[in-house]
Formats: C-alpha cells, sequence, structure tokens
C-alpha cells in the first residue's frame, strides 16, 4: 500500500511554455502533499506543502506564480511551471501523507528538460 | 534550526567489502525522526528506514544495519558485504515531531556509493 504516483516521468518543453505535473496518491488519502526539487548531484529541496482544499505554502525563494500547486482533490496534486526556462530543468519530486500515516511516500519522479 | 550532515560526498568500494556512510544531524527538538533513503539512477527513492529519537537500538535488516548514537548525535548506515545493486545516492533524513513532519523534512546532501565488481 501507500503508492504515489508521478505523471508524466519525463518532459520536455520548449522555453515559454508551461508544463503541468501530476502527483496522486494511489490507495490512500492524502491530505498533505509536498513538492521537491532536485538538481543533478544535488540533495532534495522542499519546495512547497498543499493541503487539500487549501493555498499551499512555499518555501522561502520558491516563486508562487511561477511554481503553481493545486490540491483539489485527496488524491492529486498538481505543479505547473509556468513559462519554463532552462533554468527550471530539474528532477521534481512528490510526497504524500494522509489515510492515518505518519509516514511520507514519495513518487519516482519527474524529469524536466527545458530547451 | 535542522540539519544533516554527511561527510562522505562519494565512496567507492570492491563488492563484499562493507561500507558505512555516515550521517550526523542537528535539531533542538527532543521527538524527531531521522530516515535513510536509497536513490538508483532511475531517480526513484527508496525508504529505508526510519527510526525514532527515543529508540537508540540498533537495527539489522539484512545486509543492512544502523547505528544510532544520540550522544554523538549520528544515524550511521553499514552495508555489509556490498553489491553492485547497491550503487546509488543514499540520503540521510531528519524531520521534527510527526505534527510538525513534512514541513520540517530535512535531507542531507547524499552519499554517492560505487560498488566495483
Amino acid at each position: 500500500g501507500a503508492v504515489v504516483s508521478q505523471h508524466p516521468s519525463r518532459v520536455i518543453c520548449k522555453s515559454g511554455t508551461s508544463v503541468k505535473i501530476e502527483c496522486r496518491s494511489l490507495d490512500f488519502q492524502a491530505t498533505t502533499m509536498f513538492w521537491y526539487r532536485q538538481f543533478p548531484k544535488k540533495s532534495l529541496m522542499l519546495m512547497a506543502t498543499s493541503n487539500e482544499g487549501s493555498k499551499a505554502t512555499y518555501e522561502q525563494g520558491v516563486e508562487k506564480d511561477k511554481f503553481l500547486i493545486n490540491h483539489a482533490s485527496l488524491t492529486l496534486s498538481t505543479l505547473t511551471v509556468t513559462s519554463a526556462h532552462p533554468e527550471d530543468s530539474s528532477f521534481y519530486i512528490c510526497s504524500a501523507m494522509g489515510g492515518g500515516f505518519y509516514e511520507q511516500y514519495f513518487g519516482p519522479g519527474t524529469r524536466l528538460t527545458v530547451t | 534550526a535542522q540539519k544533516v550532515t554527511q561527510a562522505q560526498t562519494e565512496i567507492s568500494v570492491v563488492e563484499k567489502e562493507d561500507v558505512t556512510l555516515d550521517c550526523v544531524y542537528e535539531t533542538r527538538d527532543t521527538t524527531y525522526y531521522l530516515f535513510w533513503y536509497k536513490q538508483p539512477p532511475s531517480g526513484e527513492l527508496v525508504f529505508l528506514i526510519r527510526r525514532n529519537s527515543f529508540d537508540e537500538q540498533n537495527e539489522i535488516s539484512g545486509r543492512y544495519s544502523w547505528n544510532f548514537q544520540k550522544s554523538t548525535s549520528s544515524f550511521n548506515f553499514t552495508i555489509t558485504a556490498s553489491q553492485v545493486v547497491d550503487s546509488a545516492v543514499y540520503f540521510c533524513a531528519l524531520s521534527e515531531a510527526y505534527w510538525n513532519y513534512g514541513q520540517n523534512f530535512v535531507f542531507g546532501p547524499g552519499t554517492r556509493l560505487s560498488v566495483l565488481p
């Protein structure tokens, strides 16, 4: 149990376009979801925390207008990278908590490349 | 503020050697959780262990073992008889008590382990 999926696993987009990444909890209701960013050969940095039905809380230095997060249901959170630039290229990982588990379950990640 | 240090950036060992990955943490909380994750080249994080601050017993799971020492704020990870499939980046992480769980989940910088045949 406690499986988290992400879609797509890889995406290439052109500079200036927007791209949406989905994070789903497949077998539990995720009251809280987290979005992380990982640069090559670096650690994971928390970008934002989203609770179902409310606005996301962004970490310092993360532009909320650039990285739009929506947590519209207990099983789905989306991260939209707006007007993407090459420097947004990164590995984005989501995680989810809920279902009575005090545990954070990670998705498989999405590799974004902006050309 | 919480902090996790993994002093070893990269380690290379030959298959069947034992290897220990170091993790030192800082926190002001008396209740906290420590974790180890494995990240293979595919990128997906693989959960290895969670330990709460009140449980200092060492744990062994197959070839993996963990040594938690509050006195030195360390939570080291040992792989016995390493295998090529153990090659990955290993992250140590720290979280406050569950009511502040994710928002204060801090990863260490990671240690890249290469196991050579």
